[in-house]
């Protein structure tokens, strides 16, 4: 079993939508959630990152982290074109990081 | 200067070639990492220089052979590779010492081993 589970998706949703994408993780040493946002052929670019539990919020993105289910969240609000990428969650702590899969989101016009 | 640069942007390389990646950054950062991505996969870490020192080796092959000639300046020597390494090798920094949670990368490098 992954220690990261993200459901690759695809994920297609209008523009103007609400999106959400999830991960969850079995690792309990786990203090610090990431999310990635890599365009094609790009490199991955940091997004936000939450430190243990609750939400974190940066313009349209807001980051949510339940230690408790072991289970973290991005939203995107009033998605746009330009948000179509792979968003890859990570998560570290007691010396390691993992990367989830990825989910790969097309926003269309 | 707020970005990690890498070069070449493509190298396609044969099987008995050598050949060096290049990372490099101006941000002061002190760690530098290398990972491998195949397509559809997340980044997989390959080493980490924290202070110029070698860190971590997730146990890669040898032919693998990272390089931290100072604090900006990464590289990482490929020597008889196969077809299976071809691979968008990433390189990231971050700011003190070796932490996941705030790395920049870099565009990477994109290899093909023929």
């Amino acid at each position: 079993q992954k220690e990261v589970e993200q459901d690759p998706g695809p994920l297609s949703v209008p523009e103007g939508a609400i999106v959400s994408l999830n991960c969850t993780y079995s690792n309990s040493a786990f203090q610090y959630f990431m999310w990635y946002r890599q365009y094609s052929r790009k490199g991955p670019e940091l997004l936000m990152y939450t430190y243990s539990s609750g939400n974190k919020e940066d313009g349209r993105f807001t980051a949510q982290v339940d230690k408790s289910s072991k289970y973290i969240s991005l939203f995107i609000r009033d998605s746009q074109p330009s948000d179509s990428a792979t968003y890859l969650c990570a998560m570290s702590g007691g010396g390691k990081s993992t990367f989830g899969d990825g989910t790969t989101l097309t926003v269309k016009p | 200067d707020t970005e990690v640069t890498q070069t070449p942007k493509h190298l396609v390389m044969g099987m008995t070639n050598k050949k060096s990646l290049k990372c490099e950054q101006h941000m002061g950062h002190r760690a530098m990492y290398w990972y491998k991505q195949k397509a559809k996969k997340p980044p997989e870490l390959m080493f980490v220089y924290s202070y110029e020192k070698l860190s971590i080796n997730e146990s890669v092959p040898s032919r693998f052979s990272p390089e931290c000639p100072n604090s900006s300046l990464l590289n990482l020597h490929l020597h008889a590779l196969q077809p299976e390494d071809s691979a968008l090798y990433l390189c990231a920094s971050s700011q003190t010492g070796v932490s996941y949670n705030e790395q920049f990368f870099g565009p990477g490098t994109r290899l093909t081993v023929l």
